[in-house]
């Protein structure tokens, strides 16, 4: 079936170190993104990516990085330079921009202890 | 971006009819008004979404005003599998999620 792949599911790390979290889709689609999801909060946009090899900063990516390599990965390095990094991470893909639907996967739990 | 307000929290009972309000006053005329449901621990996934027809699918309708600057979401009988936060997103840059409407579905 087609849909979004994010792994790990849970993540457990040590301040300091980075972390990559992964992101496939298997649906086609151009658009790519990674939002950060804080409890009770809504959904801030970290990255997003709309062709293979470019992506741009959303409205919080200071402490994060990103690649586009291929058009059906989207990885999210979480660095030592993110003062908070414990949070719900979740990555969405589109066909070709945000004003499509945007299909999203399960979300990774990083938890930094 | 448009701004946009969604109560907090809202109650349903089981079988009954749901109305989600959104007010975004401050929507450009080409914004399309996206709706998004987030089951807990889960990923949104996407629920309807209009410009100024009302629409309807077999998730739910979307009543959108005739000014625009507001909208109802629409869930004909509530389910158990229909307690989620919604979220209004009348963005059309980058779907700015903001906090969303709580719904609790009572049996």
């Amino acid at each position: 079936d087609g849909g979004i792949t994010q792994s790990p599911k849970y993540l457990f790390r040590k301040e300091g170190q980075n972390v990559t979290l992964s992101c496939e889709q298997n649906l086609n689609h151009d658009a790519m993104y990674w939002y950060r999801q804080d409890p009770g909060q809504g959904l801030r946009l970290i990255y997003y990516s709309q062709i293979v090899n470019d992506f741009q900063k959303g409205d919080i990516a200071e402490g994060y990085s990103v690649s586009r390599e291929k058009k059906e990965s989207f990885p999210l390095t979480v660095t030592s330079a993110q003062k908070n990094p414990t949070a719900f991470y979740l990555c969405a893909s589109s066909p070709r921009t945000e004003l499509e639907e945007l299909f999203f996967g399960e979300g990774s739990r990083l938890t930094v202890l | 971006d448009a701004k946009t307000t969604q109560p907090n929290s809202m109650e349903s009972n089981e079988e009954e009819p749901v109305h989600l309000p959104c007010n975004h006053s401050t929507i450009s005329g080409t914004d399309y008004i996206h709706w998004y449901r987030q089951l807990p621990s889960q990923g949104p996934e996407y629920v309807i979404h209009g410009l100024t027809s009302n629409v309807n699918n077999r998730m739910a309708s979307l009543a959108i005003a005739e000014d625009r600057k507001s909208s109802t979401l629409i869930l004909h009988r509530a389910t158990l599998r229909d307690a989620a936060v919604y979220y209004c997103i009348p963005d059309g840059n980058k779907l700015v999620f903001g906090a969303g409407t709580i719904l609790r579905v009572k049996s």
